[in-house]
């Protein structure tokens, strides 16, 4: 069973602070996927990596895929109250078409004015 | 944009009560997944479909049983509902071809089982 070890699991931080969040597995992914859920709805789609030691930005939101494509963090530079909410990093580790996504268990971030 | 529209939103049904969640997406999208999602637990795979008539089990598939007659539609059923199937169910769906490919999620179905 592949398994996606996310940390931390829960952090609330002041507002203008900086946070990273991890995303690790023993096995190599063919791709790797950050989602953002909100309180009442479904996850939404904020990134996909797939080459090894790739960098992506979103505004203030940087994704970072490891070399070895067993890892990943996403740094997020002065967070705002609207950053709230929960970060699923998801994996696909089969590639091809009908691979299937394994989710982290999440990362509920909290972020105080 | 409707994109993937899942009912009902909420749902109490009692132990060994039977019921079917719906799922539609208008985005044309072959493939459709259904999650549950605990406390603590992340999303977790219950049954998928990659096309029209097809379905496959995911990690957690005991006690639902799945059918995709329609290629918009993906439907889950339980059979006699246990109160450990308590949770939020979501579906998802997502265009032909690799994995990589988003996944685009319904709202969810909020269903709880006394």
């Amino acid at each position: 069973t592949q398994l996606l070890e996310q940390s931390p699991q829960f952090l609330s931080i002041q507002e203008g602070e900086n946070l990273t969040v991890y995303c690790n597995s023993s096995s190599v992914f063919s791709s790797l996927q950050w989602y953002r859920q909100e309180p009442g709805e479904g996850p939404v789609l904020l990134v996909t990596v797939v080459t090894g030691g790739e960098v992506k930005k979103l505004k203030r939101l940087t994704f970072q895929f490891g070399d070895a494509r067993k890892d990943s963090s996403l740094h997020i530079t002065a967070a705002q109250p609207g950053d709230t909410g929960l970060y699923l990093c998801a994996g696909d580790f089969y590639g091809g078409s009908q691979g299937n996504l394994i989710f982290g268990k999440g990362t509920k971030l909290s972020v105080k004015p | 944009n409707a994109g993937v529209t899942q009912t009902p939103k909420f749902r109490v049904l009692k132990t060994g009560q039977s019921m079917t969640l719906l799922c539609a997406q208008d985005m044309n999208h072959e493939y459709m997944y259904w999650y549950r999602q605990d406390p603590g637990m992340g999303l977790r795979l219950i049954h998928y479909s990659v096309g029209e008539g097809t379905t496959a089990k995911g990690e957690v598939p005991d006690g639902y049983n799945v059918s995709r007659l329609k290629k918009q539609n993906f439907l889950l059923g339980l059979e006699s509902a246990a109160p450990s199937q308590t949770s939020v169910y979501f579906c998802a769906s997502r265009a032909r071809g690799r994995a990589e490919q988003p996944q685009h999620f319904g709202d969810g179905t909020r269903l709880s089982i006394l």
